[in-house]
C-alpha cells in the first residue's frame, strides 16, 4: 500500500500570508495526486487532482505542483474562509490513501 | 447541481452491522463510480472500497475486506455501503464521493453519516 506523509501537520498563518503544503509519497505516483480541504461538521471538498488542475469553482490562489513522489499545495493570499484542514490523496493504486492532513489555523 | 445524500446517523452495538445509503442526483448514475470513505475521531480519512455504479463491480481496501459490501441500485440511483462485525473502532462519519470510472478523483462528496458503535 502507497503511505502518504503530509508537512506540516499544522500551521498557523495570517490573513494574506503564502502557504505551501507538503504532501510525500511511499512511492512514485506520477501525478495521481488530489488535494481536498476539509471544514468541521462539512464533507471534504476537491481543490486540486491530477497534482495541478484546479477544480472548477475553486478561487485561483490555490495551486499544485509535483510529480513523482512529492507533491505542494500553495495558498496564494490567506482568506478567512481558507481555515481548514487539507489532506492530499493519491489516486495511483487501491487502497486511495490520503495524507494525515495539515490544520491551518489563524496566527 | 450534481448531489450525493446519505442516511441519518446510525447507533449501534458491537457485533451489529449497520447499512449506509447515498442517493444520487444530478447526473447519469452509472456514468461514474461511487467511494465510500470515512474519518474516525481524530484520524485521517480512510478509503473503504468503491462501486462501478453501471456494471456493479466492486473493489474493497484489504482493511476491510470480509466486513464490508458495496452495492448499488440503478433504478433508485442509489449506492449502499454495510459494515458487518461493528467494533468500537467503526465509530467514524462515514462519506460517499463520487468517482469517474477511470481516475479516482471523488467529487463531490455526500454530508456523511455518523455511525457509533457503542454497548
Amino acid at each position: 500500500d502507497i503511505q502518504m506523509t503530509q508537512s506540516p501537520s499544522s500551521l498557523s498563518a495570517s490573513v494574506g500570508d503564502r502557504v505551501t503544503i507538503t504532501c510525500r509519497a511511499s512511492q512514485s505516483i506520477s501525478s495521481y495526486l488530489n488535494w481536498y480541504q476539509h471544514k468541521p461538521g462539512r464533507p471534504p471538498n476537491l481543490l486540486i487532482y491530477a497534482a495541478s488542475s484546479l477544480q472548477s469553482g475553486v478561487p485561483s490562489r490555490f495551486t499544485g505542483s509535483g510529480s513523482g513522489t512529492d507533491f505542494t499545495l500553495t495558498i496564494s493570499s490567506l482568506q478567512p474562509e481558507d481555515f481548514a484542514t487539507y489532506y492530499c490523496q493519491q489516486s495511483y493504486s487501491a487502497p486511495y490513501s490520503f495524507g494525515q492532513g495539515t490544520k491551518l489555523e489563524i496566527k | 447541481q450534481v448531489q450525493l445524500v446519505q442516511s441519518g446517523a446510525e447507533v449501534k452495538k458491537p457485533g451489529a452491522s449497520v447499512k449506509v445509503s447515498c442517493k444520487a442526483s444530478g447526473y447519469n448514475f452509472t456514468n461514474y463510480a461511487l467511494h465510500w470513505v470515512r474519518q474516525a475521531p481524530g484520524q485521517r480519512l480512510e478509503w473503504m472500497g468503491w462501486i462501478n455504479a453501471d456494471n456493479g463491480n466492486t473493489k474493497y481496501s484489504q482493511k476491510f475486506q470480509g466486513r464490508v459490501t458495496i452495492t448499488r441500485d440503478t433504478s433508485a440511483s442509489t449506492a449502499y455501503m454495510e459494515l458487518s462485525s461493528l467494533r468500537s473502532e467503526d465509530t467514524a462519519v462515514y462519506y460517499c464521493a463520487r468517482g469517474t470510472i477511470i481516475i479516482n478523483w471523488f467529487d463531490p462528496w455526500g454530508q456523511g453519516t455518523l455511525v457509533t458503535v457503542s454497548s
